[in-house]
C-alpha cells in the first residue's frame, strides 16, 4: 500500500535556527513524484516542490533545500535561518505514475518559529 | 482568474440539507480534484476529473457525495442529506494534467454542519 508519514507532528524553533522536516514514503512502484505544500495560517496550500522518482539530485532554492534519498524512501526538507513567516503546516505529498495526479498526503507537521 | 476560485468561503448548514460547493479552476489546467481536510483524517483525495475522460471516484466517502464538472471547467460539488461528519474544509485544485504535475489549490470551503 502506498503510505506517507511525517512523524514529526509539531515542531517549535526559535528564528534563525535551522530545521528539518521529515517526510518517508512507502510504495512498491519504481516510478512516482514526491512533493512539498506549505499551508499557512489563511489555509491554502502552496506547492514548494516536485521531485520525481529518477532524479535523486538534491535541490536548494534560497533558505530552502529538499534531500530525496530512495535507500531510505525519504524526502526531507530543511529550512536555513527559519523565520517567523515559515510558521505554517508543511505536507509531503506522493503522487504514483499509473494514478493520474492524485496526491497521497503525510499528516503533515506543524512548524511554529518564535521570534 | 489567476488562481483556483472556491465558492463560499464558509457555509453553515443544518443536518439534513443539500450543499453545493462550486470550484473555478486555473484557465487551461485539464485536470481537476477535490479534497478534504478534517482533524482527524488530514487530507483526503475525494475525486478527479481529467479532460474528457471518466472521473475517478474512489476517494468519495458515500453516494451522498457527487460532482460534476461541467464544459471541462467549473466543478461542483454536492453532499445530499449533510451529517456532522461532512464539517470539514473542503478544497479544490486544478493542474496542467501531465503525468505527476503539480496541483494548485483554492483556499477551501470549510462547511460547518449543525
Amino acid at each position: 500500500a502506498q503510505k506517507v508519514t511525517q512523524a514529526q507532528t509539531e515542531i517549535s524553533v526559535v528564528e534563525k535556527e535551522d530545521v528539518t522536516l521529515d517526510c518517508v514514503y512507502e510504495t512498491r512502484d519504481t516510478t512516482y513524484y514526491l512533493f512539498w505544500y506549505k499551508q499557512p495560517p489563511s489555509g491554502e496550500l502552496v506547492f514548494l516542490i516536485r521531485r520525481n522518482s529518477f532524479d535523486e539530485q538534491n535541490e536548494i532554492s534560497g533558505r530552502y533545500s529538499w534531500n530525496f534519498q530512495k535507500s531510505t524512501s525519504s524526502f526531507n526538507f530543511t529550512i536555513t535561518a527559519s523565520q517567523v513567516v515559515d510558521s505554517a503546516v508543511y505536507f509531503c505529498a506522493l503522487i504514483l505514475y499509473n494514478q493520474g495526479g492524485k496526491l497521497i498526503f503525510g499528516q503533515g507537521t506543524e512548524l511554529s518559529v518564535k521570534p | 482568474g489567476a488562481g483556483v476560485s472556491q465558492s463560499p468561503s464558509n457555509k453553515v448548514t443544518e443536518k439534513g440539507k443539500d450543499v453545493e460547493l462550486r470550484c473555478d479552476p486555473i484557465s487551461g489546467h485539464t485536470a481537476l480534484y477535490w479534497y478534504r481536510q478534517s482533524l482527524g483524517q488530514g487530507l483526503e483525495f475525494l475525486i478527479y476529473f481529467q479532460g474528457n475522460s471518466a472521473p475517478d471516484k474512489s476517494g468519495l466517502p458515500s453516494d451522498r457525495f457527487s460532482a460534476e464538472r461541467t464544459g471541462g471547467s467549473v466543478s461542483t460539488l454536492t453532499i445530499q442529506r449533510t451529517q456532522q461528519e461532512d464539517s470539514a474544509v473542503y478544497l479544490c485544485a486544478s493542474s496542467g494534467g501531465g503525468r505527476g504535475t503539480e496541483a494548485f489549490f483554492g483556499q477551501g470551503t470549510r462547511l460547518t454542519v449543525v
